[in-house]
């Protein structure tokens, strides 16, 4: 079974700041990670993913995520943070290959951006 | 492209009513799920399909029933509603075809109270 850790369910920054949103994952299998973001009364968009390869992925709106497999971590990181960035945050990880594509959520972490 | 469509976007609902939850997407998705999202707790998986005429329970599964008879929809039923499942729902596709990793197209939500 596969679970999802997210540390910190609101982090609070100023504009301009890093955002380091952070994220643990249990697999018993390589798996396949995800940050979605939902904003007010939305629903989830992808921002980036890790399947396979390089273990520093970009995603949109200028954030990129690493996979250390030593940690078992996939955090969250924008060098700079703009009032847009503010909105929900949710890591997700799947089992890589064969036919299972149930993601399992994290319980999401508020980011607010202070001006 | 619509993408993924979900109807109603709100519902008022009286304990022991019931009710039915549509999700339409027009992306040739064989995968399609069903999760509640609750503060706090994230999203929870509560039905998927990997195609039709199949489905199988996730997570939280009680009180709500579901059906595959088409490709593009995946209606979710409430039998007798409870207070309990006061939360917003969001219907989620994904193509399963080999290989593919997996990633959920989320329609807007459906925001549902019981009284």
């Amino acid at each position: 079974a596969q679970s999802v850790t997210q540390l910190g369910s609101h982090v609070s920054v100023s504009e301009g700041a890093l955002v380091l949103l952070r994220c643990n994952y249990s697999s018993s299998v390589p798996p396949y990670l995800f940050w979605y973001v939902q904003y007010p009364n939305q629903g989830l968009q992808l921002l980036l993913k890790y399947t396979t390869g390089a273990t520093l992925v970009k995603g949109i709106n200028g954030f990129e995520a690493e996979f250390k497999k030593s940690e078992t971590s996939f955090h969250l990181t924008k060098p700079s943070a703009h009032m847009s960035d503010a909105a929900e945050y949710f890591c997700a990880v799947r089992r890589s290959g064969g036919s299972n594509y149930k993601l399992t959520f994290g319980k999401g972490t508020l980011l607010t951006v202070n001006p | 492209n619509a993408g993924v469509t979900q109807t109603p976007k709100f519902q008022v609902l009286k304990t022991g009513q019931s009710m039915t939850l549509q999700c339409a997407q027009d992306m040739n998705h064989e995968y399609m799920s069903w999760y509640r999202q609750d503060p706090g707790m994230g999203l929870r998986l509560i039905h998927y399909s990997v195609g039709a005429g199949i489905t199988d329970q996730g997570e939280v599964p009680n009180g709500y029933n579901v059906s595959r008879s088409t490709t593009e929809d995946f209606p979710l039923r409430l039998l007798s509603a409870a207070p309990s499942q006061t939360s917003v729902y969001f219907c989620a596709s994904s193509y399963s075809m080999g290989g593919n990793t997996g990633e959920l197209f989320f329609g807007e939500g459906s925001r549902l109270t019981v009284l």
